[in-house]
């Protein structure tokens, strides 16, 4: 595709509820990130992937956070048992590689009530 | 650990006004360093990459420098218009193990650009 797209725009869970936020990169880029960012702040790093390899998973607050890109392009990223403080707006990023920048997604907001 | 400080954390200016956003960072070993805009509830869009070697990228009325030796990257606005208001962020790319290049951000600047 034209950009990097995120579904869904916006989630209200309930505290305890299981979400899954999607993320399609543009076709062809190799790497994909996730970002967290609070309200007011910078974004947060979670987790990268290279193809369907997720080689650094150091930014994820907690176990209840998962992501996965099983075929080397779209990937999910999984929230179980969501708590307030998770509420954030969740970003993905793709890239072609290291020396050309990122592209991102108009990101998900996620809100737990 | 990697530290990003973004100066001001707010802006205002009357429209027309040549502006400058500041950013900073603790450790010199960077692999790029990005400038983005955002707009309210909105992703992030590029505005320019400086790659480590580079010491200025300029895009229309945009221009960053960057000197990796002192830690710092400016982002020069040339007579602002309204449409220029949103968070400016600046972010630094790691090398890391793996080259990952993940992305530390510094917290933004709001600019308001007034009529």
């Amino acid at each position: 595709g034209a950009g990097v797209s995120q579904s869904p725009r916006y989630k209200v869970a309930k505290r305890g509820q299981d979400v899954a936020l999607r993320c399609d990169p543009i076709s062809g880029h190799v790497s994909l990130f996730w970002y967290q960012q609070a309200l007011g702040q910078g974004p947060e790093f979670l987790t990268y992937f290279q193809n369907e390899a997720q080689l650094d998973k150091s930014g994820l607050p907690s176990d209840r956070f998962f992501a996965e890109r099983p075929e080397g392009s779209v990937s999910t990223l999984k929230i179980q048992r969501t708590q307030q403080e998770d509420s954030a707006v969740y970003l993905c990023a793709s890239s072609l590689g290291l020396a050309d920048g990122y592209t991102f997604g108009s990101g998900t907001r996620l809100t737990v009530v | 650990k990697q530290e990003v400080t973004q100066i001001p954390a707010a802006l205002s200016v009357p429209e027309g006004e040549n502006l400058v956003l500041n950013c900073s960072f603790t450790d010199s070993a960077i692999y790029n360093l990005q400038w983005f805009r955002q707009d309210p509830g909105k992703g992030l869009t590029s505005l320019l990459l400086i790659q480590s070697s580079q010491r200025e990228q300029t895009s229309g009325r945009l221009n960053a420098s960057l000197d990796k030796s002192s830690g710092r990257s400016t982002l020069y606005i040339a007579a602002s218009q309204p449409g220029d208001s949103a968070t400016y962020l600046c972010a630094v790319a790691l090398p890391g193990s793996g080259n990952t290049g993940k992305l530390i951000f510094g917290q933004g600047t709001t600019l308001q650009v007034k009529p």
